[in-house]
C-alpha cells in the first residue's frame, strides 16, 4: 500500500512552454502533498505544501505565478512549470501524507518516482 | 531553522564490509527521524524510521539509532553487498506531519 505515481516520468519541452506535472496517491487518500526539486548531486529542496481545496504554501524563493499548483482532490495534485525556461530542468518529486494509526498523531510522507524535465 | 548535515558527503567500500553513515540535526526538537535511499534518476525509497522515543530501528541488514540530546543518527549497513550502492538520505520533519528537511546525503558505493 501507500504507493505515489508521478506522471510523466520524463519531459522535454521547449523554451517558453508549459509542462504540467501529475502526482496521484494510488491506494490512500493524501491529508497533504509536498513538491520538491531536486538539481544534480543536491539534496531534495521543498517547493510547497500543497492542500486538498486550498491554497498552496510555497517555500520563501520559490515564484508561485512560475509554479502553479493545484490539488483537485485528496488523490491528484498537479505541479505546472509556466514558461519553462532551461533553468528549470531539474527533478521534481512529489510526496503524499498520510496520517498514522496509534495514540501518537504523526504524518508519514510517501514519495512519487520523480519527474525529470528537461528545458531546451 | 532545521539544518541537516551528512557525512560522509561520498564513501567507497569493497564488498562485505560493514560501514556508518553519519547524520546529524540542528533543532533536536523532532518527532522522528527518516533514512532513505536513492538510486540515480529515482525517487526515494523509505529505508527506516525512528520515533524521537526510541533509541534505535532495524530492517534486515539496516540499522539506524537516534540521539536526539546530541543532534545525531547514524545509519550501519552490515556485510555491505554491490546492491547496496545509492545515495542515502536523512530527513527530520520539523513538526509532525509538515514539511521534511533533508540532509545532502552519502553517496555509497560498494565495489564487488
Amino acid at each position: 500500500g501507500a504507493v505515489v505515481s508521478q506522471h510523466p516520468s520524463r519531459v522535454i519541452c521547449k523554451s517558453g512552454t508549459s509542462v504540467k506535472i501529475e502526482c496521484r496517491s494510488l491506494d490512500f487518500q493524501a491529508t497533504t502533498m509536498f513538491w520538491y526539486r531536486q538539481f544534480p548531486k543536491q539534496s531534495l529542496m521543498l517547493m510547497a505544501t500543497s492542500n486538498e481545496g486550498s491554497k498552496a504554501t510555497y517555500e520563501q524563493g520559490v515564484e508561485k505565478d512560475k509554479f502553479l499548483i493545484n490539488h483537485a482532490s485528496l488523490t491528484l495534485s498537479t505541479l505546472t512549470v509556466t514558461s519553462a525556461h532551461p533553468e528549470d530542468s531539474s527533478f521534481y518529486i512529489c510526496s503524499a501524507s498520510v496520517a498514522s494509526g496509534g495514540p501518537l498523531y504523526q504524518e508519514t510522507q510517501y514519495f512519487g518516482p520523480g519527474t525529470r524535465l528537461l528545458v531546451l | 531553522k532545521q539544518e541537516v548535515t551528512q557525512i560522509p558527503a561520498a564513501l567507497s567500500v569493497p564488498e562485505g564490509e560493514n560501514l556508518v553513515l553519519n547524520c546529524s540535526f540542528t533543532d533536536s526538537a523532532i518527532y522522528n527521524l527518516q533514512w532513505f535511499r536513492q538510486d540515480p534518476g529515482k525517487g526515494l525509497t523509505s529505508l527506516l524510521l525512528i520515533q524521537s522515543s526510541q533509541r534505535e530501528q532495524t530492517s534486515g541488514r539496516l540499522n539506524a539509532s537516534l540521539d536526539k540530546s546530541s543532534g545525531r543518527s547514524t545509519l550501519y549497513i552490515a556485510a555491505s553487498q554491490p546492491g547496496d550502492s545509492a545515495t542515502y538520505l536523512c530527513a527530520v520533519p520539523e513538526t509532525s506531519g509538515s514539511r521534511l528537511t533533508f540532509g545532502e546525503g552519502t553517496q555509497l558505493t560498494v565495489n564487488p
